[in-house]
């Protein structure tokens, strides 16, 4: 049982926009701290994908982009691409846990 | 360019200490502002932090683990390094080192990850 709360799964059509929510507590996201999320493309290695809540490193496309609000988040995806089918990963802190927590991820498919 | 690169046994017994490390290039691990951690993953399951070192011997640790878990760092190899003792089959899991940016108290976050190891837990 993850401390961040994601749906299991989301799929869409590509060209179409899906949301990927992330639910916390007054420990973590509500405590204001910041969310990020990270994508893990099938076999491979983590990638940060947005980092403080809405912004994005060098290199992610703009489809990309994060929210937080109250003790929840959100990543958005506009224009699937077959290429994003992957894990996607929340992660904040909890000050109750002393810890940082993950959201037990989110599997995307592009149908 | 950034690169981090894990090693170390990928089978280790029921009761034994799992030793891993970490070699950093591309970037001193004596860098100001990052700190550097360890992530692991059960096969088929989510992320679970395991903690973090600064190159001063700072350390940060997940409470869950922490009566069994060390973490080193040796800056003139640019290495630093995860040993778990007293594992358990539960143990079993990719191994992920990456750079951790803890910007302020907000809370941070890994912006560089090795490729990961598989360390089995098994007689």
């Amino acid at each position: 049982q993850s401390v961040l709360t994601q749906p299991p799964s989301v799929s869409g059509a590509p060209g179409q926009r899906v949301t990927i929510s992330c639910t916390g507590s007054s420990s973590n996201i509500g405590a204001d701290y910041d969310v990020h999320w990270y994508q893990q493309l099938p076999g491979t290695a983590p990638k940060l994908l947005i980092y403080k809540n809405n912004n994005r490193p060098s290199g992610v496309p703009d489809r990309f982009s994060g929210s937080k609000s109250g003790t929840s988040a959100s990543l958005a995806i506009t224009g699937l691409q077959t290429e994003d089918e992957a894990d996607y990963f929340c992660q904040s802190y909890d000050n109750s846990l002393t810890v940082g927590v993950f959201g037990g991820g989110t599997k995307l498919t592009v149908l | 360019q950034l690169q981090l690169q894990e090693s170390g046994p990928g089978l280790v017994k029921p009761s034994e200490t799992l030793s891993l490390t970490c070699t950093v290039s591309g970037d001193s691990i004596s860098s100001n502002y990052y700190y550097w951690g360890w992530i692991r993953q059960p096969p088929g399951r989510g992320l679970d932090w395991i903690g973090s070192i600064y190159h001063s011997g700072s350390t940060y640790y997940n409470p869950s683990v922490r009566s069994r878990v060390t973490i080193s760092v040796d800056t003139s190899n640019n290495q630093f390094s995860l040993r778990l003792s007293s594992v358990t089959a539960a143990d079993t899991a990719m191994y992920y080192c990456a750079r951790v940016n803890y910007y302020d108290s907000r809370g941070y976050y890994h912006d560089h990850w090795g490729l990961g190891t598989l360390v089995t837990v098994s007689s």
